[in-house]
């Protein structure tokens, strides 16, 4: 089964680090862009960037450029995505996503990962 | 504008047909792609590229473009469909993918 696996909910404070992970299963993770959103609380989705696990070619949204950082492993088929001092305006869902080959469609997705930020 | 418009909410009464549209400068160029999210879950792609459909998307959804606009239409909604839909494409520069601000459903 083609599948995303994210890592579990945190509760941080502002200022604090944290790196959540997203790990492919059921598929060649090395050929397949991963791509990060968020989603606010009772909000829409946003872009925030997206990483080639096969030579770690990073792009990201222009809203989220220096905000947050996006990794790779691929010798463990796992993506990240860091902050270095969150916000309480980091409080969100954030997903994980496969870009379909050749297009720009996210055809799977992660179950999510809820991170709050709250003093 | 670089961005991708969506109307906040639509409605269809059971069985019948509704279309949801996603409008923006750089659908001229690029194709649009459709999300579907449930409450408390993550979305769950049903239409993309020209119109085709994942594996597993009943067939009353269809995916059309028109200028500046792509369309998703649900042909005899079903209860199982309300939910919350998302177009996604490039913005205008080509650089960047971009979600559209999302179209809430209630199926009547």
């Amino acid at each position: 089964e083609v599948q995303l696996v994210q890592s579990g909910a945190e509760v941080k404070k502002p200022g604090e680090s944290l790196k959540i992970s997203c790990e492919g299963s059921g598929y060649s993770f090395t050929y397949y862009w991963i791509g990060w959103v968020r989603q606010m609380p009772g909000k829409g989705l946003e872009w925030m960037g997206t990483i080639y696990p096969g030579d770690s070619d990073t792009r990201y949204s222009p809203s989220f450029q220096g905000q947050v950082t996006i990794s790779v492993d691929k010798s463990i088929s796992t993506a990240y995505l860091q902050w270095s001092s969150l916000k309480a305006s980091d409080t969100a869902m954030y997903y994980c996503a496969r870009r379909q080959s050749g297009e720009d469609a996210y055809d799977i997705w992660g179950q999510g990962t809820m991170v709050t930020v709250s003093s | 504008s670089s961005g991708l418009t969506q109307d906040p909410a639509v409605s269809v009464a059971l069985g019948q047909t509704v279309r949801i549209t996603c409008q923006g400068d750089s659908l001229r160029s690029y194709y649009a792609n459709w999300n579907q999210q449930k409450p408390g879950q993550a979305p769950v792609l049903v239409m993309y590229g020209k119109d085709h459909r994942p594996s597993g998307v009943p067939d009353r959804f269809s995916g059309s473009r028109s200028g500046n606009t792509a369309s998703l239409t649900i042909t005899g909604a079903q209860a199982e469909d309300e939910a919350d839909y998302y177009c996604n494409s490039r913005d205008s520069s080509g650089n960047h993918v971009i979600f559209g601000g999302g179209t809430k459903l209630t199926v009547l």
